[in-house]
């Protein structure tokens, strides 16, 4: 069946630092992959979409490549911020759905 | 803040009770779909509705069922409870892409507790 999986334990980082969160797929090779954010008791805000034809993009200090080779996306944020301390969510996409991952939370230490 | 909006915001509900929860989609977007996230997890797809009708489905039971209406707004029904069924039940709207599921746009989420 398909999975997505990401890096269920939690990351800390130091303010300024690149935060490097890893998403892996098996058993299908989705057209897109989706990243979200999203904070304690809130829905998930919308960050990135890559498409499986691209390598990478970038949005202000946010960085997502997709790799089809190694079946992976990275996903860095630049000089971290502690306002930057969430949950990040990976997603699939099919036609008519997003498969989500588990997420992985970063917290940016000041 | 995306422009979707959920109703109520929290819920305590009995083992086998039914329960209606609401969304309002973003303006201009034509598909709703419904998602589960129990603690700790990441979204599960209930389902998707796309111009009032359901175009996609997944591992849930027949229990859970939605209504999109023709001012996009929608309603996810369960019924006959399950303690498991506690989560935050999140709607999210987007517009239907020919490549697939577009960018979502979350709605805060209704907290479903069910004792």
């Amino acid at each position: 069946s398909q999975k997505i999986e990401q890096n269920s334990e939690a990351l800390n980082i130091q303010e300024g630092k690149t935060a490097t969160l890893t998403c892996n797929y098996t058993n299908y090779s989705p057209a897109y992959l989706q990243w979200y954010r999203q904070d304690p008791g809130r829905g998930p805000v919308f960050l990135l979409l890559i498409r499986e034809n691209e390598k990478e993009k970038r949005k202000e200090r946010l960085k997502v490549t997709f790799d089809t080779t190694l079946k992976q996306s990275l996903f860095h944020i630049t000089a971290s911020q502690p306002a930057d301390s969430a949950t990040y969510l990976c997603a699939s996409g099919s036609a008519r759905q997003l498969t989500f991952g588990s997420g992985t939370q970063l917290t940016v230490l000041p | 803040e995306t422009g979707v909006t959920q109703s109520p915001t929290h819920l305590i509900k009995t083992r086998g009770q039914q329960v209606t929860l609401r969304c309002s989609s973003q303006s201009g977007h034509n598909t709703v779909s419904w998602y589960q996230q129990a603690l700790g997890q990441g979204p599960q797809f209930i389902f998707q509705y796309y111009r009032e009708e359901e175009n996609g489905r997944g591992n849930f039971p027949p229990r859970f069922s939605g209504l999109q209406f023709p001012n996009y707004s929608s309603e996810l029904n369960v019924n006959a409870l399950e303690l498991d069924d506690s989560a935050l039940y999140l709607c999210a709207s987007s517009l239907a892409e020919k490549r697939g599921v577009g960018e979502q746009y979350f709605g805060p989420g209704t907290r479903l507790t069910v004792t």
